[in-house]
C-alpha cells in the first residue's frame, strides 16, 4: 500500500546537537516531497518542499532535507538545533499515482533541552 | 503574508449534532481541502475540491459530510450527526494547483460528547 513512514516517534536532545529525522514513502512516479512542522499551539507550517531539481533543499530556520530516490527517502536535517525547534515534524508526499492528495507520516515529536 | 483562517477555533457538541466549520483560504488559490487529526493518530486527508465540485475524497468522508464554498471566500465542511468518533482536529488547507505547496489553517478542534 502506498504510504509514508518516519522511523522516530519521538526524538529528544540537547541544543546544539545535530537533528536528522527519517522519512520514506512508498509512491512510483512523479512525487512532491514536504516537510511541514507544528510548533506547540500552532498550525503546520511549510518547512521545505522537493518538487524537482537538486535534490538537497533548504529550508527555513536552517533546516535541510535531501531526497535520495534509489532510497524513496527525504530526511530532514539541522546540523545545530535551538530549544525553539522542539515541534512536531511531519513529512508529507503527494504523487501523480494518488491523485496528489496530499499524505502524511505519523509525525515525530521532537524535544530540545535547553 | 496571506494565511488560511478557521473558525472557531474549539468547537464543542453533542452527539448527533450538525456541525459546520469555516475555513477562509488563501485569496488567489483554487484547490481546498480539509484534513483531520484524531488525538494521537496521523494527519488524513478528506476531501478536496475545485471548480466548486468535489475532485477526490476518502473513505472516511461518507455522507454525513459535505463541504461548499457558499461565497468566493468561505469553504466550509458541514458534519450532518456528529458521532463521537468524529472528535478530532480539523484543518483546512489551500493550493494554487493539486500538486503545489498546501497551506494550512490552525485548525478547529471538535469534541463531540
Amino acid at each position: 500500500a502506498q504510504s509514508v513512514s518516519q522511523h522516530n516517534h519521538h526524538v529528544i536532545l540537547s541544543e546544539a546537537a545535530s537533528l536528522e529525522l527519517g522519512c520514506n514513502y512508498s509512491y512510483g512516479g512523479t512525487v512532491n516531497l514536504f516537510w511541514y512542522v507544528q510548533y506547540p499551539g500552532q498550525h503546520l507550517q511549510l518547512l521545505l518542499k522537493y518538487f524537482s531539481g537538486d535534490p538537497l533543499v533548504k529550508g527555513i530556520k536552517g533546516f535541510e532535507a535531501e531526497f535520495i530516490k534509489s532510497k524513496f527517502s527525504f530526511n530532514l536535517r539541522k546540523p545545530s538545533v535551538q530549544w525553539s525547534d522542539t515541534a512536531e515534524y511531519f513529512c508529507a508526499v503527494n504523487a501523480a499515482s494518488n491523485d496528489y492528495k496530499l499524505s502524511f507520516g505519523a509525525g515525530t515529536t521532537v524535544t530540545v533541552r535547553a | 503574508e496571506p494565511e488560511v483562517t478557521q473558525t472557531p477555533s474549539h468547537q464543542v457538541t453533542q452527539m448527533g449534532q450538525e456541525v459546520i466549520l469555516r475555513c477562509v483560504p488563501i485569496s488567489n488559490h483554487l484547490y481546498f481541502y480539509w484534513y483531520r487529526q484524531i488525538l494521537g493518530q496521523k494527519v488524513e486527508f478528506l476531501v478536496s475540491f475545485y471548480n466548486n465540485e468535489i475532485s477526490e475524497k476518502s473513505e472516511i468522508f461518507d455522507d454525513q459530510f459535505s463541504v461548499e464554498r457558499p461565497d468566493g471566500s468561505n469553504f466550509t465542511l458541514k458534519i450532518r450527526s456528529t458521532k463521537l468518533e468524529d472528535s478530532a482536529m480539523y484543518f483546512c488547507a489551500s493550493s494554487t494547483t493539486e500538486a503545489d505547496t498546501q497551506y494550512f489553517g490552525p485548525g478547529t478542534r471538535l469534541t463531540v460528547l
